[in-house]
């Protein structure tokens, strides 16, 4: 049974990076049938889709996180990695990682759906 | 950016209810739309993918539909386990939620 395990400082101070890592267990991230990437939740409000990444460590970022985030991928230890840098407080939330499905459609590539997900780690910005 | 709007934002209903949440998006994204539910202090759980898709695992009283910009979620004979959170998703392009629809206890 597939599960993942996010993991990382719960509490970050501003302007510093946010660091998190995610752990695959009961498979395998060195696949091209699937993407992996993080989802957030600030207290009591939705969900926001941050980013997706390939075995390949190509990556796809929401545009409004973009100039922050970096992701990476070790296939050889089933691990994702999120850094989101500059922090402040409305970064403060819930950040999952779970694993993503990207349909296409011939040469065209919609974007991603997730279909398991991790727990979740709550990581506060405050000093 | 696709905004998707969900509503209502709160309903509330009965054991054994039929209950419809709509999500709308600000532009056209075919069908890919997928449905979650999330209960409190739990990470979400994957209903529903391509509009009316459903996973495996879930029970038949839950059914999606629409097309283009207007979709809908129902469930069927409501169950006390379904009260919860259930948002909508859009990954046509650059994934995007709906604010969340929380259905209570009547």
């Amino acid at each position: 049974q597939l599960q993942l395990q996010e993991s990382g400082p719960g509490l970050v101070q501003p302007s510093e990076t946010l660091s998190l890592i995610c752990t695959v267990s009961g498979g395998s991230t060195n696949t091209n049938s699937f993407y992996w990437g993080w989802i957030r939740q600030p207290p009591g409000r939705g969900l926001e889709w941050i980013g997706s990444i390939l075995q390949s460590g190509s990556a796809d970022y929401s545009p409004s996180l973009k100039s922050r985030i970096s992701m990476s991928i070790d296939t050889s230890r089933d691990q994702l990695s999120l850094k989101l840098n500059s922090v402040t407080a409305a970064d403060t939330a819930v950040y999952y990682c779970a694993r993503m499905i990207r349909p296409r459609s011939g040469y065209v590539f919609y974007s991603f759906y997730m279909d398991v997900w991790g727990k979740g780690t709550t990581v506060t910005v405050s000093s | 950016d696709i905004q998707m709007t969900q509503s209502p934002s709160t309903l509330s209903a009965s054991v054994g209810d039929r209950v419809t949440i709509t999500c709308r998006a600000s532009q056209s994204i075919t069908n890919w739309l997928a449905w979650y539910q999330q209960k409190p202090g739990k990470s979400p759980k994957l209903l529903i993918s391509k509009t009316s898709n459903l996973e495996s695992g879930v029970p038949l009283r839950f059914s999606g539909s629409g097309s283009g910009t207007e979709f809908t979620l129902t469930i069927s004979g409501l169950q006390p386990d379904d009260f919860a959170t259930y948002y909508c998703q859009q990954y046509h392009s650059y994934s995007s939620f709906g604010q969340g629809t929380k259905l209570e206890i009547k």
